[in-house]
């Protein structure tokens, strides 16, 4: 099945810097690669998604990018603010009932 | 309003009983699924469901249990079987469209303390 690895497992950078999480998948069929973005004792909301068939999207200050020949994808935050402080989990998926593999997540603190 | 509901959102049982918790969506979903978190954990499948009457185990499936009998709920009993079943559980649901993946939305989590 697939296997999907995030790094880092913490990341602590200054309010106003950029922040990138990285995360590598084994499946190659994978088409799918939402990343989601968790607030202590709250569920995961998606923040950003994209599919196998675009290299980049951004979306005002978040942006993923995805090299299908590594098998790797990244979420870049830009302009950090204290408010981005939370967990980020990656995952892929490839269609199989929509089956959602995650990544094991990046505790993100921005520091004002 | 829509959304998915989780309830309660703090659950305390003693070890040997079983609890059901309680997922309800309004988003007119096919798909829904049952993940646990522990800490420092990515989430983990435990249930899915992709159409009324039909479940799917998923990766950790042991001590659970589910069922689907309406297209809006997808309860799930945590047996006394389960080892170690003190965890964030979530549940989430999707549309679902033949070989195109859709996002899951997720309910706000219950927390289950089992002692």
């Amino acid at each position: 099945g697939e296997n999907v690895e995030q790094h880092p497992s913490t990341l602590s950078v200054q309010e106003g810097d950029s922040a990138v999480i990285k995360c590598t998948y084994s499946d190659s069929a994978s088409n799918y690669f939402p990343w989601y973005k968790q607030e202590l004792g709250k569920g995961p909301q998606l923040i950003i998604d994209i599919r196998s068939n675009v290299g980049e999207k951004k979306d005002q200050r978040i942006a993923v990018t995805l090299n299908k020949t590594a098998k790797h994808f990244s979420l870049h935050i830009t302009e950090t603010q204290p408010e981005d402080s939370a967990v980020y989990f990656c995952a892929a998926s490839w269609g199989n009932f929509n089956k959602f593999y995650f990544g094991s997540g990046t505790k993100l603190n921005v520091k004002p | 309003d829509g959304g998915i509901t989780q309830s309660p959102k703090y659950l305390f049982r003693k070890e040997g009983q079983n609890v059901t918790l309680s997922c309800e969506q309004n988003l007119n979903h096919d798909a829904m699924y049952w993940y646990r978190q522990d800490p420092g954990q990515g989430l983990r499948l435990i249930y899915y469901s992709q159409i009324v009457n039909d479940f799917q185990k998923g990766d950790i499936a042991e001590g659970y249990s589910v069922s689907r009998e309406k297209k809006e709920s997808f309860p799930l009993t945590v047996t006394s079987a389960q080892k170690n079943p003190t965890a964030f559980y979530l549940c989430a649901s999707s549309p679902t469209s033949g070989r195109i993946t859709y996002e899951q939305y997720f309910g706000p989590g219950t927390r289950l303390t089992v002692t």
